[in-house]
């Protein structure tokens, strides 16, 4: 158990629609990240934030859009959803900011399914 | 970012040490070398990170030569539970905006 949650574990919607994935990070860890894992596409980074602050960001769809709140959990905001955003939804957290490559903490992941 | 290349998968007999090299020939100076495994169905999990030389953890050790091109992860007498997709990243974020990814990574298959 690494400490970080995502809700829901599974997620079955229609093309469309908007959803929300929701991840708390290990206690103490200010940084969060989103990647999407999909099976022709490896592991991409998303987006990342620190301390409630965007930090980097990678290759999100202007579809999506993410958040962190004072509390430092995150959610990420999917909308006008294709079959093709059908992906694991991995979060990470990590105790720093300034490196995508310090030792990250990944979720369980929530697994979207568009139909 | 330094793009890396990886062997798509390998095999190999319970017991044995296993190395997969990661090439990075575009690798920057202030760039490090992270690898992570990956289960079915599991987010991935840090195994061990390096600038340079040799470094060595309880799981792993990671081998880096001095032109750092490449790096070879090693598992020493690997056993079944070791079946798993590992990732070699390199780079390092000094803000802005960042194109990551873990790429395919080599999918390890532990033989009994």
């Amino acid at each position: 158990d690494s400490g970080v949650t995502q809700t829901p574990k599974h997620l079955i919607t229609a093309t469309g629609q908007r959803v929300t994935l929701r991840c708390s990070p290990r206690s103490g860890d200010l940084s969060v990240y989103w990647y999407q894992q999909s099976l022709d596409q490896g592991l991409q980074f998303l987006i990342q934030y620190y301390n409630g602050e965007e930090r980097a960001k990678g290759n999100i769809l202007e579809r999506f859009s993410a958040q962190q709140f004072p509390d430092l959990h995150s959610e990420l905001n999917l909308s006008s959803l294709e079959l093709g955003d059908s992906a694991l939804y991995f979060c990470a957290s990590s105790a720093r900011q300034d490196s995508l490559l310090n030792e990250q903490f990944f979720g369980p992941g929530t697994r979207l399914t568009v139909l | 970012l330094a793009k890396t290349t990886q062997p798509i998968s390998m095999d190999s007999y319970e017991g044995q040490e296993v190395n997969i090299t990661c090439s990075h020939n575009n690798i920057a100076t202030n760039d490090y070398i992270t690898w992570y495994q990956q289960f079915p169905s599991q987010g991935p999990r840090f195994i061990i990170q390096g600038y340079k030389t040799k470094v060595t953890n309880e799981v792993a050790s990671l081998f880096i030569p001095a032109d750092r091109k490449s790096s070879t992860l090693s598992l020493p007498r690997v056993s079944l539970s070791d079946t798993a997709v590992y990732y070699c990243l390199v780079g390092m974020n000094s803000g802005g905006y960042q194109k990551v990814t873990f790429g395919t990574g080599t999918k390890l298959q532990v033989i009994p």
